[in-house]
């Protein structure tokens, strides 16, 4: 098993909530990624980091933020939740970018 | 732009018999290739990846994948399938130099081992 992990695994909140959906990591990893995953099982890539102070948005726009402070922590910020957020998210790390990347087990997010 | 395509949504396989779930991609330069397997309710699982050298890649669980490059292919093979293998594949591609650093995913196969 690999050393990350997300809280919480599983969250159901009402449209407008704001909601911070967390990440951590203990393998020194600079590299760090959200990904969302769709009902359709698709993925995509949303926000990407290379270390404390850098965050990239990526292929796939995404209302929410991230922020990097800590090299081990990334947390994913959503100001104010819709149904369109309902999606599973999945954090994850590397070494470095063609090294494989650890994922964490994901958060299931159903926004009503 | 760099796209990943596998054609099959499922594959259905009898336990023993050979498996392949199928992979190809388009990219401008080299490729770098990646096997994830998803159970349900859990993240993803690398399997194997090819970044250069030998077109045969061995990886987890008995796994091996083939890279061809004249037909852009990166397809999944087992000799001997398990009902254990049944789960959802993701076939990958880095993107980098220029675009998000991250991979670039296919829609994921069903791979089903029957009994």
């Amino acid at each position: 098993e690999a050393d990350i992990y997300q809280t919480p695994r599983y969250l159901v909140i009402g449209t407008g909530k704001k909601i911070t959906l967390e990440c951590s990591q203990t393998m020194g990893h600079d590299k760090m990624y959200w990904y969302q995953q769709d009902p359709g099982m698709e993925l995509h890539l949303i926000h990407y980091s290379y270390g404390v102070n850098s965050t990239e948005k990526g292929d796939l726009s995404s209302e929410s933020t991230v922020s990097r402070i800590r090299t081990e922590h990334f947390p994913l910020t959503l100001e104010s939740a819709r149904p369109s957020h309902t999606s599973q998210y999945l954090c994850a790390s590397t070494l470095a970018s063609y090294n494989e990347q650890f994922f964490g087990p994901g958060t299931r997010l159903t926004v009503l | 732009a760099q796209s990943v395509a596998q054609p099959e949504d499922q594959v259905n396989v009898a336990e023993g018999n050979p498996l392949t779930v199928k992979c190809t991609y388009s990219v401008s330069g080299n490729p770098y290739l990646f096997w994830y397997v998803q159970y349900p309710n859990r993240g993803l699982q690398f399997l194997l990846k090819y970044i250069t050298g030998d077109n045969l890649v061995k990886g987890s669980y008995g796994f091996e994948a083939e890279f061809n490059k004249s037909q852009t292919s990166f397809h999944l093979k087992k000799p001997s399938a398990l009902v254990s293998d049944s789960a959802l594949y993701f076939c990958a591609l880095l993107s980098w130099g220029g675009g998000a650093d991250g991979l670039t995913f296919g829609k994921g196969t069903h791979l089903i081992i029957q009994p």
